[in-house]
């Protein structure tokens, strides 16, 4: 079975800030996918990417398939970027997700 | 146009009742997935249907849990014997197809708490 990773599990950021969710897998996958979720529980999918980098607006997200390993960047936080934000696994051969716990993050104007 | 709904939103029992949970897919979506959120934790995987038919149900818990999506659009997940245990967010999504990069587009969860 697939273990999802996140790091860290909470992040307090200044507005502005240069924001950096990190994600690693134990097996191999199909796809990688960034997932936010706020306050009330709506999630909303980011980013779905199974090789190099995906930009959206002020959101970019990066894997390395050799690591294991994937991070979601936010450039110029801003306070209505806090929510938590998931990523999700899904593996070779199956549509089964594996979700890590999630990133908390404030951003404090 | 309409997104993913669930009804109800929020769902309070006793312990030992039956529920029905029940999901509303995107118009068109064939892929229907249900995922339980517990407290501080990510989604889990429930289910999975193509269709009509359940393509991958190996995340159900137990025996207790089941669902169907009879005409290949609303399902309903329905919870037995309900137990303490079974309190969470179950959510409910839809993506066009199957297909490791189809976007999943969530519903807005039902919260359930068994007293």
């Amino acid at each position: 079975k697939n273990e999802v990773e996140q790091s860290p599990q909470n992040l307090t950021a200044q507005e502005g800030e240069f924001i950096t969710i990190n994600c690693s897998y134990s097996v191999g996958i199909s796809a990688l996918h960034w997932l936010q979720q706020h306050p009330g529980g709506g999630i909303v999918s980011l980013f779905m990417l199974s090789s190099g980098k995906k930009k959206h607006g002020r959101l970019i997200a990066t894997i390395n398939i050799q690591e294991k390993h994937s991070s979601l960047h936010i450039t110029a936080s801003h306070p209505r970027d806090s929510a938590v934000y998931i990523c999700a696994a899904s593996g070779a051969g199956s549509y089964q997700l594996t979700f890590g716990k999630g990133t908390k993050l404030s951003v404090i104007p | 146009g309409a997104g993913v709904s669930q009804t109800p939103s929020n769902k309070v029992t006793e312990k030992g009742k039956y529920v029905e949970l029940r999901c509303d897919p995107i118009s068109g979506h064939t892929a229907l997935y249900w995922y339980r959120q517990s407290l501080g934790q990510g989604p889990e995987f429930l289910i999975y249907f193509q269709g009509t038919g359940a393509a991958d149900d190996s995340g159900l818990p137990n025996d207790r849990f089941f669902a169907v999506r009879p005409e290949g659009s609303v399902s309903t997940l329905k919870i037995q014997r309900t137990e303490r245990g079974d309190s969470a967010v179950y959510l409910c999504a839809s993506s066009l197809t199957v297909g490791v990069l189809e976007t999943q587009y969530f519903g807005p969860g039902t919260r359930l708490l068994v007293l």
